[in-house]
């Protein structure tokens, strides 16, 4: 069964830094790329990043581009979001999400598989 | 980036309606174009990939049209459990990005 975990949510003052882990279990982790997907309270849904299998591409939302830095480690099954210089408009559920194959690797991308989500507030 | 813009932005509807909701992307996706229903709390799910296809498990009352750079879903035959806010989200290049939502209500 594919499971996606977030963790490391939290209340931080603005300008302050935060790490969310996404432990993944029940596929071969490095052969999907990943993503992060955010959603402030009461708001859509907000693409934040993604990262191929084999870390060689990463991309971002202008929003937290120089701010944001996505990483994985396929040996321990685990996607990580590095935050830094955070702002209130951070605030936000934020959800590790699968794409359905890694990137270049086929036709139909879509994600399949979502987290639970972690909880991120940003205020003084 | 690619626009998505939705409507409309919400709708009530009865039990057995027909729902359409509209995507318009701001330029040609060809068909790279999902949708994905989210209840409240709780994580988006997948309902249509590549504009029109079911992905699995989901009830064959939701469907997916495209003409041209025009997407819709529709419900035939709306059920209480389909309340919930429902996303398109195209593909085609980065930045990723969705629709502003749609919420369905009885």
């Amino acid at each position: 069964e594919v499971q996606l975990v977030e963790s490391g949510g939290g209340l931080v003052k603005p300008g302050e830094s935060l790490t969310l882990s996404c432990a993944a279990s029940g596929f071969t982790f490095g052969s999907h790329t990943m993503n992060w997907v955010r959603q402030a309270p009461g708001k859509g849904l907000q693409w934040v990043s993604s990262i191929n299998g084999n870390s060689e591409y990463k991309y971002y939302a202008d929003s937290v581009k120089g701010r944001f830095i996505i990483a994985r480690d396929n040996a321990n099954q685990s996607l990580y979001l590095h935050m830094k210089s955070l702002r209130a408009e951070d605030t936000a559920v934020y959800y590790c999400a699968r794409y359905v194959r890694d990137l270049w690797n086929g036709y139909q991308y879509y994600f399949d598989y979502w987290g639970q989500g972690a909880l991120v507030t940003v205020s003084s | 980036d690619i626009q998505l813009t939705q409507s409309p932005s919400s709708l009530s509807a009865s039990v057995g309606d027909r729902v359409t909701i509209a995507c318009q992307a701001s330029k040609d996706i060809t068909d790279y174009l999902n949708w994905y229903q989210q209840k409240p709390g709780k994580a988006p799910k997948l309902l249509i990939y590549d504009a029109s296809n079911l992905a699995t498990g989901v009830p064959s009352r939701f469907s997916g049209r495209q003409s041209g750079t025009e997407f819709t879903l529709t419900i035939n035959g709306l059920q209480p459990e389909d309340v919930a806010t429902y996303y398109c989200q195209q593909y085609d290049d980065f930045p990723l990005t969705f629709g502003p939502g749609t919420k369905v209500d009885l």
